[in-house]
């Protein structure tokens, strides 16, 4: 089946210009995440959906980054005033979101690539 | 300090090689252990969770010390295909949120 798919998979923007990035999780997941990784780290987390609402942001560096998931599939992180600093990949994910024992499987899209010139 | 520190490698190994490498956790609270991998330019891919009693999966073993508080895969017979950066992952218990080491880089060479 079709997995996460991310949207564009690249993308060059100037400094202080704004940017939107779409993430389209796999179909039923309910749960859906935002990471960003820089060049040579692991993936950091950014803000966590159930459903349509964030129910965790406090990944998220500061107020020029905001994401929604209006109905609870499709998600679009948004970065105003971007900044150099912001450049690194980022990554998208999801998961069934069935509560339990045990932490639900991420399942990872391929990452859009930013940078920030 | 960070939560999930790893041995940044790289390690490299001829093919036919067994490779062990480990990464350490500071949150005793942390539940959940998983071994993620990443190909170049690629997305993580969960490769195997890591359970209290050990587990394997294949040529790939998992060893999980709660008391020193770090986990090791290791790798036997490797493959020139095992050749990625070895992502180790920890989430509290039922936690959404994982936390990744940076990596550790694996080339297995002909």
């Amino acid at each position: 089946g079709a997995g996460v798919s991310q949207t564009p998979s690249n993308k060059v923007t100037e400094k202080g210009k704004y940017v939107e990035l779409r993430c389209d999780p796999i179909s039923g997941h309910t749960a859906l995440y935002w990471y960003r990784q820089s060049l040579g780290q692991g993936p950091e987390f950014l803000i966590y959906f159930q459903g349509t609402g964030a129910a965790d942001d406090s990944g998220l560096p500061n107020d020029r980054f905001f994401a929604v998931r209006p109905e609870g599939s499709v998600s679009t992180l948004k970065i105003q005033r971007t900044e150099r600093g912001d450049s690194a990949v980022y990554l998208c994910a999801s998961s069934p979101g069935t509560s339990g024992e045990t932490t639900d499987t991420q399942y990872f899209g391929p990452g859009t690539r930013l940078t920030v010139l | 300090r960070k939560e999930v520190e790893q041995d940044p490698g790289p390690f490299n190994v001829p093919e036919g090689a067994t490779v062990a490498f480990n990464c350490t956790y500071s949150n005793s609270a942390s539940q959940s252990f998983f071994w993620y991998r990443q190909d170049c330019r690629k997305e993580p891919k969960l490769l195997m969770s890591v359970y209290s009693s050990g587990n394997e999966d294949g040529r790939f073993t998992a060893q999980l010390n709660r008391a020193s508080q770090y986990i090791s895969l290791l790798i036997r017979d490797s493959k020139l295909s095992d050749s990625a950066t070895y992502l180790c992952v920890v989430a509290h218990s039922n936690d959404y949120k994982l936390s990744f080491g940076a990596g550790t880089t694996v080339t297995v060479r002909a």
